[in-house]
């Protein structure tokens, strides 16, 4: 069975700093897939990031990037110049395969990432 | 294009009773996922489907149905419900032409069991 930890709870950043988010992956599959949201509180998901498992190189969307070490399992999300805005849990979550090609999430616990001015 | 929408917003249900939410999928997706989050969790896999059959299922009992419509709209329906079904309920669609691996969340509806 797949796995995601999360080993911290909560965070603080200085607005304007840069912020590492956790996240730890344990899986038998060698072609995998990972994935960051963002929850505000008002409940919805947002998509951040995607890393395959061979991909070459880290992914990253504007702010954001993931520091990926296959070899540790570990898919840090990195957040650069952070903003009062990115105050929100983030979830690290791991695909797993279904029927018709498609895939389930399986989700970490969360980090609480609160933004300070 | 009109995102994942989820119905109702908020709900108060007793033990016992039986609930259905409802989602409407982004245009253009065929698949709907299921999710349960409790407080303080990170969302769980109920099951997920894909023109209107079930495509896989999370370790959810039997009480716990789905249905998926020919418009690709989905119910989530919940029997005899207990307390620990106290969650926030996403629902999530992908798929389509030319579409990405992203699964598009909805805003969730929050089921509180009394």
């Amino acid at each position: 069975a797949q796995k995601i930890t999360q080993t911290q709870p909560g965070m603080f950043v200085q607005e304007k700093e840069a912020v590492t988010l956790d996240c730890t992956y344990d899986t038998s599959d060698q072609s995998y897939g990972l994935f960051w949201y963002k929850q505000p509180s008002s409940g919805e998901m947002i998509f951040l990031i995607y890393q395959g498992s061979y991909d070459e190189q880290n992914a990253t969307e504007g702010r954001y990037s993931l520091n990926f070490q296959k070899a540790r399992k570990s898919a840090n999300l990195v957040i650069s110049a952070s903003q009062l805005g990115d105050s929100a849990m983030y979830f690290c979550a791991m695909r797993e395969g279904l029927k018709a090609g498609s895939y389930q999430l399986t989700f970490g616990k969360g980090t609480k990432l609160s933004v300070i001015p | 294009e009109t995102g994942v929408t989820q119905s109702p917003t908020h709900l108060i249900k007793t033990r016992g009773q039986q609930v259905t939410l409802r989602c409407s999928s982004q245009s253009g997706h065929n698949t709907v996922s299921w999710y349960q989050q409790a407080l303080g969790q990170g969302p769980q896999f109920i099951f997920q489907y894909y023109r209107e059959e079930e495509n896989g299922r999370g370790n959810f009992p039997p009480r716990f149905s789905g249905l998926q419509f020919p418009n690709y709209s989905s119910e989530l329906n919940v029997n005899a419900l207990e307390l620990d079904d106290s969650a926030l309920y996403l629902c999530a669609s992908s798929g389509g032409s030319g579409a990405s691996d992203e699964q598009f969340f909805g805003p969730g509806t929050r089921l509180t069991v009394l």
